[in-house]
């Protein structure tokens, strides 16, 4: 299994909800990654996680927690959300300190804040 | 710090002509480089990458890359455009080691192919 799988595809949301985006891959990976792609833009990282811990936090706001509950599954919870939120959110998955292997993406979870 | 460069936003080809899409990249060690490739409304696919074997990588879909270390460049060809490749393309670099923040993607280039 060479994939990493995202739901929601897409994602509509008002500004007092609360949501969560998950991802979940089967390649043994234990490096995790949340990366947030507005339009017509290279991704941006946001959260890493190595061996199921926060390791990199890129200064995030706090309305966006992430959340790895098993070596396969990396959450992203969502509480109280701006328009400018809306983006493409991407989780990836690669090898731990090694960065021969590359990345794998999943499809992401187009979000739209209303 | 490590950064690459992406020269064009917006490429233009027609169908069976040859693309070519730049890479040059700055880092202070040797690196790893990678192109992706992304689709309409989908995530990144890794099209090849170099890890310091060859300096000629084939990936998929036809592409290939030459690593350039007096150049410090990593461009992506094709010789003949199909009308599916019509994408965004990240060149991204990473140093050897490590991950996450040390991963730099490009501005990435829109290529679009005229029929």
């Amino acid at each position: 299994d060479t994939e990493v799988t995202q739901t929601p595809k897409h994602l509509v949301m008002g500004m007092t909800n609360k949501k969560s985006l998950k991802c979940e891959q089967h390649m043994g990976h234990r490096a995790m990654y949340w990366y947030k792609q507005k339009a017509k833009k290279p991704p941006e990282l946001m959260f890493v996680y190595s061996y199921e811990k926060l390791s990199i936090n890129e200064s995030v706001p706090s309305r966006f927690s992430p959340e790895c509950p098993n070596s396969s599954l990396l959450n992203l919870h969502l509480h109280a959300l701006q328009p400018e939120d809306s983006a493409l959110y991407l989780c990836a998955s690669s090898q731990v300190g090694q960065a021969v292997g590359g990345y794998t993406f999943g499809s992401g979870t187009r979000l739209t804040v209303v | 710090a490590q950064s690459v460069t992406q020269l064009g936003s917006h490429v233009s080809v027609s169908e069976g002509a040859l693309v070519l899409l730049r890479c040059n990249y700055s880092s202070s060690v040797p690196p790893y480089l990678f192109w992706y490739v992304q689709y309409p409304n989908q995530g990144l696919q890794l099209l090849l990458k170099y890890t310091s074997a060859a300096t000629l990588v084939k990936g998929i879909n036809g592409f290939e890359a030459e690593f350039k270390k007096s150049e410090t460049s990593f461009h992506l060809t094709k010789p003949s455009a199909h009308m599916s490749d019509a994408a965004e393309y990240f060149c991204a670099v990473s140093d050897r080691g490590n991950y996450g923040q040390n991963f730099v993607f490009g501005p990435g280039t829109r290529l679009s192919v005229l029929p």
